[in-house]
């Protein structure tokens, strides 16, 4: 019930193409939904996130689709970069209590030029 | 603010001593830190959670003695790998909550720790 499924586990995207990248999850009481991207080396920065109350969220390039009845929700990447390839890390969270992350598997990324 | 500086960035040290990480909220006042462990190409585990001024929370299977964590300000904690051996081998990240990082966390760089 804790577990954050992502898939799929390397991607590769021509640039200006579209990286799509699908996490699911079991546990209900999940709230918040955050997109990390992670470079060789270096801890992972916020990307985007989304609550469940909302079915999509855009912030630039970076789209989140959600489906609360699913249990899924999806990162998509639109006119992917070189710049882009790293790796997406999914993650679950209850936001009050705790706070801790579940995170996905990984997606390693790479765009060609 | 939402700065977390983690030192040091890497690490190699002898089988059997042990290192200390530390993360430290630059800016902010962290009301709780997470330690996480990377493998190479994997996904990043929780090891613990810290908590101002009292004893770390555990996830299952991390073992306490191993991994000792001490969060003793608001700003500082610290994750010792005691009597080290290869298999500790990892990317140590930690990450804090709190400041005005966007959803509320950020993260440390890593530290990258080589047992030989």
């Amino acid at each position: 019930q804790q577990q954050v499924k992502q898939s799929p586990q390397s991607l590769i995207v021509q640039k200006g193409g579209i990286s799509i990248i699908n996490c699911a999850y079991e546990n209900t009481a999940f709230d918040y939904f955050p997109w990390y991207q992670q470079f060789p080396g270096k801890g992972p920065a916020l990307l985007i996130a989304i609550r469940p109350d909302v079915s999509e969220k855009k912030e630039g390039r970076f789209t989140i689709s959600f489906n609360k009845s699913a249990k899924q929700f999806s990162l998509h990447i639109m006119d992917s970069q070189p710049g882009d390839s790293a790796t997406y890390f999914c993650a679950a969270s209850i936001d009050s209590g705790t706070y801790k992350y579940i995170f996905g598997t990984g997606t390693r990324l790479k765009v060609l030029a | 603010g939402a700065v977390v500086s983690q030192h040091p960035s890497w690490v190699i040290c002898k089988s059997g001593t042990s290192v200390k990480i530390e993360c430290r909220s630059l800016d902010f006042q962290a009301t709780t830190m997470f330690w996480y462990r990377q493998f190479p190409k994997q996904s990043l585990m929780l090891m613990a959670t810290s908590n101002e001024g009292s004893k770390a929370t555990y996830e299952q299977g991390v073992e306490k003695d191993k991994f000792l964590i001490n969060h003793a300000s608001l700003t500082l904690s610290t994750l010792t790998v005691t009597s080290a051996h290869p298999e500790d081998s990892s990317f140590y990240i930690c990450s804090a909550r709190g400041g005005s990082a966007r959803g509320g966390y950020t993260f440390g760089s890593g530290t990258r720790l080589t047992v030989v």
